[in-house]
């Protein structure tokens, strides 16, 4: 069964603690990213990550960074939430990087810092 | 940069009538566009993709034909259903490695009996 799992699936945060948000997938895909769905905002891309190791910030990186040390998990860390990065967070990932590529996604993180 | 627009954040209409989602983006790539269902608390799913100019494309009763011409790639079905209440987002993929996708906005379907 080809899945992207998030966990956990809601999270409430005190402004200033520490977030870890995890995904895993089960289909050996290369490349995971990680994107935050505001309204009115659409699907931002925060990180990408084409490999262990080997990842790239995306169009909105600041406050955010990640961790890849097994092809199949993909963490996003908040360090000191602030109260702007309430949002739902989505995992996804691909077989590989190119163009035609399907994304697929996890259903999502809803982060609320307060 | 790349980008998308999609004019229409919310599309309400009853069962049975057509409806039409646009979609137009701007890259200096030869891209591939994608459209991507999400419905309420569930993941986003691809409905659709298409790089090749002016071929139809079609799943699940929705279609598009991509347009290089005119940058468009809108999305189409002749007759909604309940069941197609959703967000629809168009998202481009530039034809080089690795850029992540580039989502427009998203339209709101909402159907009605």
């Amino acid at each position: 069964d080809m899945k992207v799992t998030q966990m956990p699936r809601y999270l409430i945060k005190r402004m200033g603690e520490n977030v870890l948000l995890e995904c895993g997938q089960d289909m050996s895909h290369e490349t995971m990213y990680w994107y935050r769905q505001d309204p009115g905002l659409g699907l931002q891309l925060i990180y990408i990550s084409y490999d262990v190791d080997s990842n790239s910030e995306g169009d909105i990186p600041k406050g955010y960074r990640v961790s890849r040390k097994k092809r199949e998990h993909f963490s996003l860390i908040l360090d000191s939430a602030k109260t702007n990065q309430t949002s739902v967070y989505f995992c996804a990932s691909s077989f590989s990087g190119t163009s035609n590529t399907e994304v697929f996604f996890g259903k999502g993180t809803r982060l609320t810092v307060v | 940069g790349d980008s998308v627009t999609q004019t229409e954040g919310l599309v309400t209409l009853t069962k049975g009538l057509p409806v039409m989602l646009n979609c137009t983006y701007q890259t200096t790539y030869s891209p591939f566009l994608f459209w991507y269902v999400q419905h309420l608390n569930e993941a986003p799913k691809l409905l659709l993709k298409s790089s090749t100019d002016n071929k139809r494309t079609e799943h699940q009763g929705f279609y598009a034909t991509l347009h290089k011409s005119s940058s468009s790639f809108h999305l189409q079905k002749s007759s909604v259903q309940l069941s197609d209440s959703a967000l629809y987002f168009c998202a481009l993929s530039p034809n080089n490695y690795a850029q992540g996708l580039t989502f427009g906005l998203g339209t709101r379907v909402s159907v009605f009996p």
